[in-house]
């Protein structure tokens, strides 16, 4: 499979719990963006990578929130003491030039 | 004002019908323009690159007037499998913003 490959599909955690998500982009992209996505809104830009430097983060990305990509390869996003509004679908997208190919997602529910 | 506006509708036609979806962005700045499709549950995935000259993809026709910052997309002869949330996407800089999506359901 050549797409991009999020892990896990669906996570559910208790308040105040740590997650971890991972990404694997396509081989060749090298630009690599985790979005997040709540019912009836589109995607919401988190940040990006090029290669393995962090170019952006979003204010949506409180201190709670951290993103790595060590080797310029697959990507996680951490997220600390998650609340409840934590709660949705993170994506993660990879691209080379224009247009972007979107993994399926983790659903995360906190409860 | 958020960057990239949407009405959310959703949207009701008839198979065979033809449904019109406009968007508007704010950043002037922008250089690419996209629409996306979105099933339920599912990923985006891109539907069409929208060109200053507009461009057609079969039933598909997406426009762009730069000067009124706004995009649009037509469907024709609608489908039920064209049943969706259609995003509107524009490119300020690096990173791709997007609308909030418009539901599209088409009716047998």
């Amino acid at each position: 499979d050549t797409g991009v490959s999020q892990d896990p599909r669906h996570k559910i955690t208790k308040r105040g719990q740590n997650v971890t998500f991972r990404c694997d982009p396509i081989s060749e992209h090298n630009r690599l963006y985790w979005y997040r996505q709540t019912l009836g809104q589109g995607p919401e830009f988190l940040t990006y990578f090029q290669n393995e430097a962090q170019l952006e983060k979003s204010r949506l990305l409180s201190d709670r929130f951290s993103a790595e990509r060590p080797k310029g390869s697959f990507s996680t996003l951490e997220i600390q003491r998650t609340e409840q509004g934590d709660s949705a679908m993170y994506l993660c997208a990879s691209s080379l030039s224009d247009g972007y190919t979107f993994g399926s997602g983790t659903r995360l529910t906190v409860v | 004002r958020k960057e990239v506006e949407q009405d959310p509708g959703p949207f009701n036609v008839p198979e065979g019908a033809t449904v019109a979806f406009n968007c508007t962005y704010s950043n002037s700045a922008s250089q690419s323009f996209f629409w996306y499709r979105q099933d339920c549950r599912k990923e985006p995935k891109l539907l069409m690159s929208v060109y200053s000259s507009g461009n057609e993809d079969g039933r598909f026709t997406a426009q762009l007037n730069r000067a009124s910052q706004y995009i649009s997309l037509l469907i024709r002869d609608s489908k039920l499998s064209d049943s969706a949330t259609y995003l509107c996407a524009v490119t300020p800089y690096d990173k791709v913003i997007f609308g909030p999506g418009t539901s599209l359901s088409v009716i047998p």
